[in-house]
């Protein structure tokens, strides 16, 4: 089975700033690594994901994540967020050899002008 | 085209009865999931379908929890005699069998949720 720790619930950050998300997992086999999105009062939304080749992966709106095996983590980073950016934001895991996937608990991040 | 849809978006119901949440994925998808969403639990899955193998039934809580699929497409998830707990959003979630193997790693796109209230 698979875990997956989302290490920050909740992160404020000024607009234009950086912001990074961290997620750990744990799991015995080979897993697929994601990052989900949920604004408010909208459904989950695929930001970006890690299968395999190379550790650093970009997905939409200038987000990119860093799969680092040897620390178990996939942290999640962007340069300078808007206010738009404003939401709920979910580490996922699946192993690769199954469809289901295993949640964070999420981490909200609110931006301020 | 068309992303998931579900049905209803809210539902109010007394302990004890029993409600169905209906899915809609999206055409061509074969694997369907069903998620729960709920503040002390977090996102928990619940149930998937892929084709026609027999689905993983592995996130049930409990017998009081079914979930059907007709014909490959809409999938019923039943909650028989409801409890207070089973309160929670329950998000229904599509995914297509290309790429990779057998669709394994593929996105999944998620519908906005049935909201269910059990009062």
């Amino acid at each position: 089975a698979q875990s997956v720790t989302q290490l920050d619930s909740q992160v404020p950050v000024f607009e234009e700033a950086p912001v990074e998300l961290r997620c750990n997992y744990s799991s015995s086999v080979s897993v697929y690594l994601f990052w989900y999105v949920q604004y408010p009062n909208q459904g989950l939304q695929l930001l970006l994901k890690y299968l395999s080749g190379s550790t650093l992966v970009k997905g939409i709106n200038g987000f990119e994540a860093e799969f680092n095996k040897s620390q178990t983590s996939f942290h999640l980073r962007k340069p300078s967020v808007h206010i738009s950016d404003t939401a709920e934001y979910f580490c996922a895991v699946s192993s690769s050899n199954d469809y289901k996937l295993s949640f964070g608990a999420g981490t909200t991040v609110t931006v301020r002008a | 085209g068309a992303g998931v849809s579900q049905s209803p978006s809210n539902k109010v119901t007394e302990k004890g009865k029993d409600v169905e949440l209906r899915c809609d994925p999206i055409s061509g998808h074969t694997a369907l999931y069903w998620y729960r969403q709920s503040l002390g639990q977090g996102l928990e899955f619940l149930i998937y379908f892929q084709g026609n193998s027999a689905p993983d039934k592995s996130g049930l809580p409990s017998d009081r929890f079914s979930a059907e699929r007709t014909g490959g497409s809409v999938s019923t998830l039943t909650i028989q005699r409801t409890q207070q707990e089973d309160s929670a959003v329950y998000l229904c979630a599509s995914s297509s069998p290309f790429g990779g193997l057998a669709g394994l790693g593929n996105e999944q796109f998620f519908g906005p949720g049935t909201r269910l209230t059990v009062l």
